[in-house]
């Protein structure tokens, strides 16, 4: 089973600070997900990435599969990206839709 | 609107009384999934499915069945709930493809409480 580990679990900000999320795992895969959860439960798909970099807005996703690590940015942070922050790989080397998940990193941006 | 359902959204339940939660997609998606998620263990996938008739187990499958006999509905069924099975349910979709990769939509979630 590929293991995943997410840093920092908690992180509180500054609004206006950028804001960086780590997500390493042990099994190479050809696909990363990261995902947000706002309070009340709802979740959202950021980005799903299989190299180099993706932007979407203010968020920046980053993969480096040699290295096994992926990187999720915000840029000028704001209150409203208060959430939890998941990442999602493949469960093993096989199916890229058996997934494992970290456990999230609880942001709060403080106004 | 694309949309990804579930209902119910809650349910309190008795230990033993089977149910059934459904999901339904409106986006022709190939690829559904049910997730449960607990406090301290994250998300954790149930079972999923990449097409009609074609499922497959996830991390935590024991205790579960799933169908999926047409493209819009993947309902969760536990046939003898338990305590331990309290949780969050979420149902999501997405495209499949082997020259892609496809976010996911996610359903809202369905909050369960197993007496």
């Amino acid at each position: 089973k590929n293991e995943v580990e997410q840093s920092p679990q908690n992180l509180t900000a500054q609004e206006g600070e950028f804001i960086t999320i780590n997500c390493s795992y042990s099994v190479g895969i050809s696909a990363l997900h990261w995902l947000q959860q706002h309070p009340g439960g709802g979740i959202v798909s950021l980005f799903m990435l299989s190299s180099g970099k993706k932007k979407h807005g203010r968020l920046i996703a980053t993969i480096n599969i040699q290295e096994k690590h992926s990187s999720l940015h915000i840029t000028a942070s704001h209150p409203r990206d208060s959430a939890v922050y998941i990442c999602a790989v493949p469960y093993s080397g096989g199916s890229n839709y058996k997934l494992t998940f970290g456990k999230g990193t609880l942001l709060t941006v403080n106004p | 609107e694309a949309q990804v359902t579930q209902n119910p959204r809650y349910l309190i339940t008795v230990t033993g009384k089977k149910l059934t939660v459904t999901c339904s997609q409106n986006m022709n998606h190939e690829y559904m999934s049910w997730y449960r998620q607990d406090p301290g263990l994250g998300l954790r996938q149930i079972y999923y499915s990449m097409n009609v008739e074609v499922t497959d187990k996830g991390d935590v499958p024991e205790g579960y069945k799933v169908s999926r006999k047409e493209k819009r509905n993947f309902p969760l069924i536990l046939e003898s709930p338990s305590p331990n099975q309290t949780s969050l349910y979420f149902c999501a979709s997405s495209l499949t493809g082997t020259s892609g990769y496809y976010e996911q939509y996610f359903g809202p979630g369905t909050r369960l409480t197993v007496t």
